[in-house]
């Protein structure tokens, strides 16, 4: 089982619609999320963080975080065009283990907006 | 304000040949990283720096070398390039290991043939 799980995709949603993206890991003591959004051929940029249970919102976009069951997810709300990209999940792996620091990454979801 | 600046941008290798990706950070940041990204498989750490003078390995450290050369620079060696090295190389930086959230370089594409 991979540590960071993602559904591919690719996600298609009309323009308008909210766009849910999904993130499942499996270290329990997980402290530290992050959604990044990859445009093709670009490298990866911050859209949010989240580091405590329940949500956290920034514009158009809402971040889940629910530790008791080891997921994330990224809500985009009234979804652009512009949106389409490839969204990526980061969890910083538990200060109990050897992995603490390194950001283990999903294989992301591609989202697709069509207008 | 540059950021994290990394250098090829492109390369071509033969199998066998060795080269060096260098990276820098002017944002002061202590942790410095090298990730991988093959289609489909997301990013992949193969080393990473969590303070000046430490290296660690990743997921994927075999075939490469790590130099933390100073608190801004980080680079990543192949010696033998093998065709399976073919990929896009991201440098990244963060103030506080994974804590933080990472800033990326713009990322070097490597072809072995």
């Amino acid at each position: 089982q991979k540590e960071v799980e993602q559904n591919s995709g690719p996600l298609s949603v009309p323009e308008g619609a909210i766009a849910s993206l999904n993130c499942t890991y499996s270290d329990r003591g997980s402290q530290s999320f992050f959604w990044y959004r990859q445009y093709s051929g670009k490298s990866p940029e911050l859209i949010m963080f989240i580091y405590s249970n329940g949500d956290k919102e920034d514009g158009r976009f809402t971040a889940q975080l629910n530790k008791a069951s080891q997921y994330v997810s990224l809500l985009i709300r009234d979804s652009q065009p512009s949106d389409s990209a490839t969204y990526l999940c980061a969890v910083n792996p538990g200060a109990g283990g050897t992995s603490y620091g390194k950001l283990t990454f999903g294989q992301g979801t591609i989202l697709t907006v069509h207008p | 304000n540059a950021g994290v600046t990394q250098t090829p941008k492109f390369q071509v290798l033969k199998t066998g040949q060795s080269m060096t990706l260098q990276c820098a950070q002017d944002m002061n940041h202590n942790s410095m990283y090298w990730y991988r990204q093959d289609p489909g498989m997301g990013l992949r750490l193969i080393y990473y720096s969590a303070s000046e003078g430490t290296t660690d390995k990743g997921e994927v450290p075999n075939g490469y070398n790590v130099s933390r050369l100073n608190k801004r620079e980080f680079s990543l060696r192949l010696e033998s390039a093998a065709p399976s090295q073919t990929s896009v190389y991201f440098c990244a930086s963060d103030q506080d290991s994974g804590v933080s959230p990472l800033h990326f370089g713009n990322g070097t594409r490597l072809t072995v043939t």
